[in-house]
C-alpha cells in the first residue's frame, strides 16, 4: 500500500511554461484534494474532487486546472506558470468527506517558477 | 474565506513539561475539526477528528478538547518529548448543504521541545 504518491518531487519552471503534477492514491478514496503551502500562509485548498469525473474550486483556484479521469488519479495543471505559483504542492485524499473522514497526504512537490 | 486561527505561532518547551495550544474557528455550520501533526520533511498526519461539542480525544500523551458553541479547540501534550517537535495544524470542515467541502487549515503552531 503506497498510500498517496506525487510526481514529480521537485521541478523548476520558467515563467510561461506549463506542467502537470500527478497525484495517485491506492486506497480507493472518493475524495481528492490539491493544496499549496506557502511560508506564513498554511495549507490552502486549490481544487478538489468528490469522485471520478468531478472537480470543484477551492480557496485559490486561479491559474490552475485539474482533472480526475480515473478514480485513483488527480492531476493539477499549470498552463502558464508564474513566479507567484512557486510553492510546495500537497495532494490529499479521503474516503469520503463525512465528518469523521481524515485526509491522507502525499509527500509534496516543490515547484519553483523563475 | 473562513477564518481558522491558531495560537501561539511557535512555542519552545522544555522536555518533560506539558503544554497546550489553541485553534479557533467559525462557530456556525460546524461539521468537524481536524488536528494534524506535521514533522519537517514529512507529510501531515491525522491526529484527531472531532465532531461533537464537548468531545475529548486522547492518543498517548496528546489529547484534545472541542467547544463548537464558542468555536475553539485545545490540544494538550503531557510530558513533552523531543519527538513531539512538529507543527500542529488544525483544520475546520464546514457543512455546506449536501455535505462538506475541503478543509480550511490554520497556519499551525510550531512546537520545539528542548532537551
Amino acid at each position: 500500500n503506497a498510500g498517496v504518491t506525487q510526481t514529480p518531487k521537485f521541478r523548476v519552471l520558467k515563467t510561461g511554461q506549463s506542467m502537470t503534477l500527478l497525484c495517485a492514491q491506492d486506497m480507493n478514496h472518493e475524495y481528492m484534494y490539491w493544496y499549496r503551502q506557502d511560508p506564513g500562509m498554511g495549507l490552502r485548498l486549490i481544487h478538489y474532487s468528490v469522485g471520478e469525473g468531478t472537480t470543484a474550486k477551492g480557496e485559490v483556484p486561479d491559474g490552475y486546472n485539474v482533472s480526475r479521469l480515473k478514480k485513483q488519479n488527480f492531476l493539477l495543471g499549470l498552463e502558464s506558470a508564474a513566479p507567484s505559483q512557486t510553492s510546495v504542492y500537497f495532494c490529499a485524499s479521503s474516503y469520503m468527506a463525512t465528518s469523521t473522514d481524515t485526509q491522507y497526504f502525499g509527500p509534496g512537490t516543490r515547484l519553483t517558477v523563475l | 474565506i473562513l477564518n481558522v486561527e491558531q495560537s501561539p505561532q511557535s512555542l519552545h518547551v522544555q522536555e518533560g513539561d506539558s503544554t497546550n495550544f489553541t485553534c479557533s474557528f467559525p462557530s456556525s455550520n460546524f461539521y468537524a475539526l481536524h488536528w494534524y501533526r506535521w514533522e519537517t520533511a514529512k507529510s501531515p498526519e491525522a491526529l484527531f477528528v472531532m465532531t461533537l461539542n464537548g468531545d475529548e480525544k486522547k492518543k498517548g500523551r496528546i489529547s484534545a478538547t472541542l467547544n463548537t458553541k464558542e468555536g475553539y479547540s485545545y490540544l494538550y501534550i503531557k510530558g513533552s518529548q523531543p519527538e513531539d517537535s512538529a507543527t500542529y495544524l488544525c483544520a475546520f470542515l464546514r457543512y455546506s448543504g449536501g455535505g462538506a467541502d475541503g478543509l480550511t487549515f490554520g497556519k499551525g503552531t510550531h512546537l520545539i521541545i528542548q532537551p
